[in-house]
């Protein structure tokens, strides 16, 4: 039973241009989502998270937007660079719960020049 | 420089053999989790610890066992009791109590373990 998911294994984006990556939930209990880029062979590494108080977050070109009542959450990469191409991971961890991180399956991004 | 070491990067183990994979933290954080990774799948949490001398099972903790004497370092055993060990492995630290409520992990490079 995965209770984040992202169901886009791949993305190919246009460098320069906007990208979209979706991750979705059902775990009503999670109340803090985290959005982790990871290249292979490496650990991942934290990019931009969001509380669930809030409904939006931004940090430079990465903003992650959060919708509650639809349990979906997306990060936006504006402008795309080549560098930005790796797997994302979307995770979620809710209060009382040990803070453990659950995690969605990853996105492959990839940045054409 | 603050940090989490994961050691050795590669690993080869034959069929039947135990074999233990180290995971060091120097940033002072109190909880400290080991995650799988295969190919096409998220991160699977295996075990996790919030405090010294405690520790709990993850989604697939079977076939493996962890130990935590010191909050610096927390080594995962894959025992000849899981049968699928081939996998990249990821240890992870984060500050835990009230603190922790909104903070990310960090997590090592990794282990790659091989059976052979």
């Amino acid at each position: 039973d995965q209770q984040v998911k992202q169901n886009s294994p791949s993305l190919s984006v246009q460098e320069g241009r906007i990208s979209i990556l979706n991750c979705d939930y059902t775990n009503s209990m999670f109340d803090y989502f985290l959005w982790y880029k990871k290249y292979p062979a490496e650990g991942p590494t934290f990019l931009i998270s969001i509380s669930s108080i809030k409904d939006k977050n931004e940090d430079g070109r990465f903003t992650v937007f959060l919708n509650k009542s639809a349990k979906h959450l997306s990060l936006h990469i504006v402008p795309s660079q080549p560098g930005d191409s790796a797997v994302y991971f979307c995770a979620a961890s809710a209060s009382g719960s040990a803070r453990q991180l659950t995690f969605g399956s990853g996105t492959q991004l990839t940045v054409l020049p | 420089d603050g940090g989490i070491t994961q050691s050795p990067k590669y690993l080869f183990r034959k069929e039947g053999q135990n074999v233990t994979l180290s995971c060091e933290q120097n940033l002072n954080h109190d909880a400290m989790y080991w995650y799988r990774q295969d190919p096409g799948q998220g991160l699977r949490l295996i075990y996790y610890s919030q405090i010294v001398n405690d520790f709990q099972k993850g989604d697939i903790a079977e076939g493996y066992s962890v130990s935590r004497e010191k909050k610096e370092s927390f080594p995962l055993t894959v025992t000849s009791a899981q049968k699928n060990p081939t996998a990249f492995y990821l240890c992870a630290s984060r500050v835990s109590g009230q603190v922790a409520m909104n903070t990310e992990a960090f997590f090592g490079q990794g282990t790659r373990l091989t059976v052979v």
